[in-house]
């Protein structure tokens, strides 16, 4: 199994900051995802990348860049933090279709 | 438009009976469903999943059934125990996208 791991698991960033979470994975599976979790919204898919360099929006990219510069990383950026980017932030590692992703263990973002 | 819907946010269960929970989609396109479990503060971890060309795929203590007249799939425990008490998103995709649509969440809590 591949092994995600996302760089802070609790965040505090104030209003206005640029804001850059982090997801790096052992392997060299191409395509990794970024996903919010809200309550009652479930997991809502903000960015997805197939390949270095390569990124396409997903279904709630507003406010969001991505950056995949290496294979195994694929950065999450909030150009300007807002409160209602408060959420839970999960990365995601996919192999080839019809196979299971895998998860890092979730950013907890407060923005104040 | 919630292309993966499940309609319970929350589920009771006793020790050591079944636990059944329930997930509808609306896109036909869809050919591969997995489910995910997740702990507080904790990414999802993957449970099991099925292909359309199947109707039941067995593991364990957990069965998924997938209904595709119906559009409808659902996870199936037996017994339940205390530490299956998670939030449990069913999740979808088509073999054609690399992306993985997520429903809304059941909590499911198993009592002692």
């Amino acid at each position: 199994d591949v092994k995600v791991t996302q760089s802070s698991r609790y965040l505090v960033k104030r209003t206005g900051e640029k804001v850059f979470l982090e997801c790096v994975q052992d392997m060299d599976h191409e395509n990794m995802f970024w996903y919010r979790q809200d309550p009652g919204l479930g997991l809502r898919l903000i960015y997805f990348s197939y390949d270095v360099k390569m990124k396409e929006k997903g279904d709630i990219p507003e406010g969001y860049s991505v950056s995949r510069e290496k294979k195994e990383r694929f950065s999450l950026i909030l150009e300007s933090a807002s409160t209602n980017q408060t959420s839970m932030y999960l990365c995601a590692v996919l192999a080839t279709v019809n196979t299971e992703a895998f998860f890092g263990q979730g950013t907890r973002l407060t923005v104040v | 438009d919630q292309q993966v819907k499940q309609n319970s946010p929350s589920l009771s269960v006793q020790e050591g009976r079944i636990s059944i929970l329930n997930c509808d989609y609306t896109n036909s396109m869809f050919d591969y469903f997995l489910w995910y479990k997740k702990y507080p503060a904790e990414g999802p971890t993957f449970l099991i999943s099925i292909s359309s060309i199947k109707d039941k795929n067995e593991d364990g203590r957990f069965t998924v059934f997938l209904n595709k007249s119906a559009k409808h799939l659902s996870l199936h425990i037996v017994p339940s125990q205390p530490g299956d008490s998670a939030v449990y998103f069913c999740a979808a995709s088509d073999s054609g996208t690399y992306k993985y649509i997520f429903g809304t969440g059941t909590r499911l809590k198993v009592l002692a």
